[in-house]
């Protein structure tokens, strides 16, 4: 089945340490966002990419990092930078930017 | 700067009641508004998408409306049931912009 696929469910960071979250999809979308999810907030934009090897800073990018080399993979690194990054962490892609975003099941990343 | 509010923050009904959702926003200068629905620890599956030149859209018991001129959207749930408990997300695409805006959610809980 096509979907968006997100991995891990559960992580867990070290202080100073990096984590990447994964986000996978095989719909054959051009567009792919990541969003993180505070409770009792709204989700909040962190990077997007309207299309391979393209991407651009949402409204929270500060101590994260993206890449997009492939069309259906955009990886999301928090950073050490990122002092508080517990939180859920949602992928989504989109046909391109004008259509409706699906979203896969998140990644809920928590501080050891 | 566009603002999205969902209220009542939590609701609780008896099974088979009808029951509407607001959702309010501040800047009528929209291209669309999605809602979706959010189960526990899950990512968001997308219900209705109404475009900005559109005042309603309707799926099975599910009816979203929309008035641009008082910045405001429903979604109207009939005949309520227990599997329809979930947070619900009201979201809005900005004409002026890539980036969407999420309410923080209504969380719905029907009695059986």
């Amino acid at each position: 089945d096509g979907g968006i696929t997100q991995s891990p469910k559960y992580l867990f960071r070290k202080e100073g340490q990096n984590v990447t979250l994964s986000c996978e999809q095989n719909l054959n979308h051009d567009a792919m966002y990541w969003y993180r999810q505070d409770p009792g907030q709204g989700l909040r934009l962190i990077y997007y990419s309207q299309i391979v090897n393209d991407f651009q800073k949402g409204d929270i990018a500060e101590g994260y990092s993206v890449s997009r080399e492939k069309k259906e993979s955009f990886p999301l690194t928090v950073t050490s930078a990122q002092k508080n990054p517990t939180a859920f962490y949602l992928c989504a892609s989109s046909i391109d930017s004008d259509q409706p975003q699906h979203f896969g099941d998140g990644t809920r990343l928590s501080i050891l | 700067k566009q603002e999205v509010t969902q209220i009542p923050a939590a609701l609780s009904v008896p099974e088979g009641e009808n029951l509407v959702l607001n959702c309010s926003f501040t800047d009528s200068a929209i291209y669309n508004l999605q809602w979706f629905r959010q189960d526990p620890g899950k990512g968001l599956t997308s219900l209705l998408l109404i475009q900005s030149s559109q005042r309603e859209q309707t799926s099975g018991r599910l009816n979203a409306s929309l008035d641009k001129s008082s910045g405001r959207s429903t979604l109207y749930i009939a005949a309520s049931q227990p599997g329809d408990s979930a947070t619900y997300l009201c979201a809005v695409r900005h004409t002026g912009g890539f980036k969407t805006i999420f309410g923080a959610g209504t969380r719905l809980f029907v009695k059986a």
